[in-house]
């Protein structure tokens, strides 16, 4: 079966210091697409970054970036600078074409950040 | 504003009541897809829709039924409710399926079956 774990139910980060949140997934494809998701207390999804499995280089969006380790089947999420409105659950996800498509998702992590 | 609007936000209801979810999007999207979400287990499709008339079973889709007569609706439909079908509810919306396309979600609906 396909899985996305996320080891991590809570982790916690000072202000304005750096965070990793843990991701690993199962997959024998070699075509994939990994995502990570903010939840905040408002409940609504938010696509944070994206990365194409055939793609070396680490996806980077302003603040957030991932460290993706192919063979080792990790796909990190590196939060810097941490804000309050970084406060959020996280969800990480593939997307499989050979798979229907569907988007798997990680048990999530909850982000609490300290003023 | 492209959006994704589900309704309603908040449903209580009573086992065996019949009851629909609506989800309606904005935006042409072809793929449409609903998923619950319940502490631990993430998010876990119910089903998913390619286009009009075409949907297909996600990983927990017993208890659930859909329809996609126009591209920018995708109801859920849960015929008798039961207790275990207690949770949070998102529509979401993709432009296709394939490729790194994020999908775009709508606000959830909290159903509690009582």
């Amino acid at each position: 079966a396909q899985t996305v774990t996320q080891s991590q139910p809570e982790m916690s980060v000072q202000e304005a210091e750096t965070v990793t949140l843990s991701c690993t997934y199962d997959t024998s494809e070699s075509d994939y697409y990994l995502f990570w998701y903010k939840q905040p207390p408002s409940r609504q999804m938010i696509l944070v970054i994206r990365q194409e499995a055939y793609k070396q280089q680490n996806a980077t969006e302003n603040r957030f970036s991932v460290n993706f380790q192919k063979a080792a089947k990790s796909f990190s999420l590196k939060i810097s600078d941490s804000q309050l409105g970084d406060a959020a659950m996280y969800f990480c996800a593939y997307r499989i074409p050979s798979a229907g498509n569907m988007l798997t998702f990680g048990g999530g992590t909850r982000l609490m950040v300290k003023p | 504003e492209a959006q994704v609007t589900q309704n309603p936000r908040y449903l209580i209801t009573v086992t065996g009541k019949k009851l629909t979810v609506t989800c309606s999007q904005n935006m042409n999207h072809e793929y449409m897809s609903w998923y619950r979400q319940d502490p631990g287990l993430g998010l876990r499709q119910i089903y998913y829709s390619m286009n009009v008339e075409v949907t297909d079973k996600g990983d927990v889709p017993e208890g659930y039924k859909v329809s996609r007569k126009e591209k920018r609706n995708f109801p859920l439909i849960l015929e008798s409710p039961s207790p275990n079908q207690t949770s949070l509810y998102f529509c979401a919306s993709s432009p296709k399926p394939q490729g790194t396309y994020g999908y775009t979600f709508g606000s959830g609906t909290r159903l509690t079956v009582v």
